[in-house]
């Protein structure tokens, strides 16, 4: 499986944009990119997903770089409730519900 | 709607005994993935179910096997339990095993003394 790297940590302020990074410089031309966060205490919870063009839901925005081999997750205005693991996973057609996780992102909003 | 729904929610066990882990998807997802967290990490797939056949196993020993019933709930049993199975068990569902989006329910979490 193709790998994705992840910053550990990000600090954010409440109310203004995040930006989280994913490296994934393997990947193959048949493979999404999908994002998942897990709130504390909670299981993970679906963010969105992409395959070539950007994508936007009312949850984030997902960029993705021309060449694939990078991406980043936008949350337009943080909340507290936005701090969270973020995960970025990469899958193919059939892989969908055998997702691999990372060690992700774990971002901290404060006021 | 009800989301993907777990039991028990936390479980205390001992070495050497069996568990069994229970999961309902969501009304109308065929689709079953189950995995296992350890704390501070992320989650490890073990099983994938669709239509009560196996579809995929994760690097899980024997002693870990799964089940799905025709009402497409699941099972995962754990036999002789170590410490090292401590951690938390998610189940997630989706319509079918391509479905791009997975859900997740709480969990269950296993603590094996």
């Amino acid at each position: 499986d193709a790998k994705t790297t992840q910053p550990n940590s990000m600090e954010s302020n409440e109310e203004e944009p995040v930006h989280l990074p994913c490296n994934h410089s393997t990947i193959s031309g048949t493979d999404y990119i999908h994002w998942y966060r897990q709130l504390p205490s909670q299981g993970p919870e679906y963010v969105i997903h992409g395959l070539t063009s950007n994508v936007n839901n009312r949850m984030a925005s997902l960029a993705i770089a021309e060449d694939r081999k990078s991406s980043t997750l936008i949350l337009h205005r943080a909340t507290l409730r936005d701090a969270a693991v973020y995960y970025c996973i990469l899958s193919s057609t059939g892989t969908a519900s055998k997702l691999t996780f990372g060690t992700g992102t774990r971002l901290q909003v404060t006021l | 709607d009800a989301g993907v729904t777990q039991s028990p929610t936390h479980l205390i066990k001992t070495r050497g005994q069996h568990v069994t882990l229970r999961c309902s998807p969501i009304s109308g997802h065929k689709s079953v993935s189950w995995y296992q967290q350890v704390l501070g990490q992320g989650p490890q797939f073990i099983f994938q179910y669709y239509e009560k056949e196996e579809r995929g196993r994760g690097n899980f020993p024997d002693r870990f096997s799964a089940r799905q019933f025709p009402n497409y709930s699941s099972e995962l049993n754990v036999n002789a339990l170590l410490l090292g199975d401590s951690a938390l068990y998610l189940c997630a569902s989706s319509l079918t095993p391509d479905q791009d989006t997975q859900y997740f329910g709480p969990g269950t979490r296993l603590t094996v003394l």
